[in-house]
């Protein structure tokens, strides 16, 4: 099992260019998670999603959008990049046992973005 | 509200030193879960335990082990007989009827 895997590793882009990170999971797990992480602010959770088709806005949605299309991928597109989302994103998954705020969460490996 | 307090932003121990990390938490839920995330330098996160609020026993699993007080609102993490391999940031957290919620980290440097 390759756990939760996330591509690419590192990106450049410039203000205003869109990208899309991807996060795949080969567990099964119903609910898939998107994260940012920025020196002395922790985890923050940007969107999520609790099955196939289903998306809902975590904490700091702004500026992002989500898709899942198929349950083993998770989608984290940005439409026109910004500095401020200069970060280190993190993918989750989870089993969907019971919750999406009580379950226990498997990261990925994550992706450090860099917006110039 | 939901918050997680670690107080302890940086840690510096000599190998084979114990070493305790504090985790204070706040919520209004009667039921809610914590758990510990460790943070290598690679940069993963890796899950070290999973706690419900019912189970107030405390948990060791090899060098590791945790202290749970529903009292006084805390999930302590004890690290025995620290080795440089334990350098990391470690991360608690609580989650319960509205979100997970992290604390900003406590950093852990085992020198040898």
């Amino acid at each position: 099992n390759a756990g939760v895997t996330q591509t690419p590793k590192f990106r450049v882009l410039k203000t205003g260019q869109s990208m899309t990170l991807l996060c795949a999971q080969d567990m099964n797990h119903e609910y898939m998670y998107w994260y940012r992480q920025d020196p002395g602010m922790g985890l923050r959770l940007i969107h999520y999603s609790v099955g196939e088709g289903t998306t809902a806005k975590g904490e700091v949605p702004d500026g992002y959008n989500v898709s899942r299309l198929k349950k083993q991928n998770f989608l984290l597109g940005l439409e026109s990049a910004a500095p401020s989302q200069t970060s280190v994103y993190f993918c989750a998954s989870s089993y969907g046992a019971t919750g999406e705020s009580t379950d226990t969460q498997y990261f990925g490996p994550g992706t450090r973005l860099t917006v110039l | 509200a939901q918050k997680v307090t670690q107080a302890q932003t940086e840690i510096s121990v000599v190998e084979k030193e114990d070493v305790t990390l504090d985790c204070v938490y706040e919520t209004r839920d009667t039921t809610y879960y914590l758990f510990w995330y460790k943070q290598p330098p690679s940069g993963e996160l890796v899950f070290l335990i999973r706690r419900n609020s019912f189970d107030e026993q405390n948990e060791i699993s090899g060098r590791y082990s945790w202290n749970f007080q529903k009292s006084t609102s805390s999930f302590n993490f004890t690290i025995t007989a620290s080795q440089v391999v334990d350098s990391a940031v470690y991360f608690c957290a609580q989650g319960g009827s509205e979100k997970l919620v992290f604390g900003k980290g406590t950093k852990l440097t085992v020198n040898p």
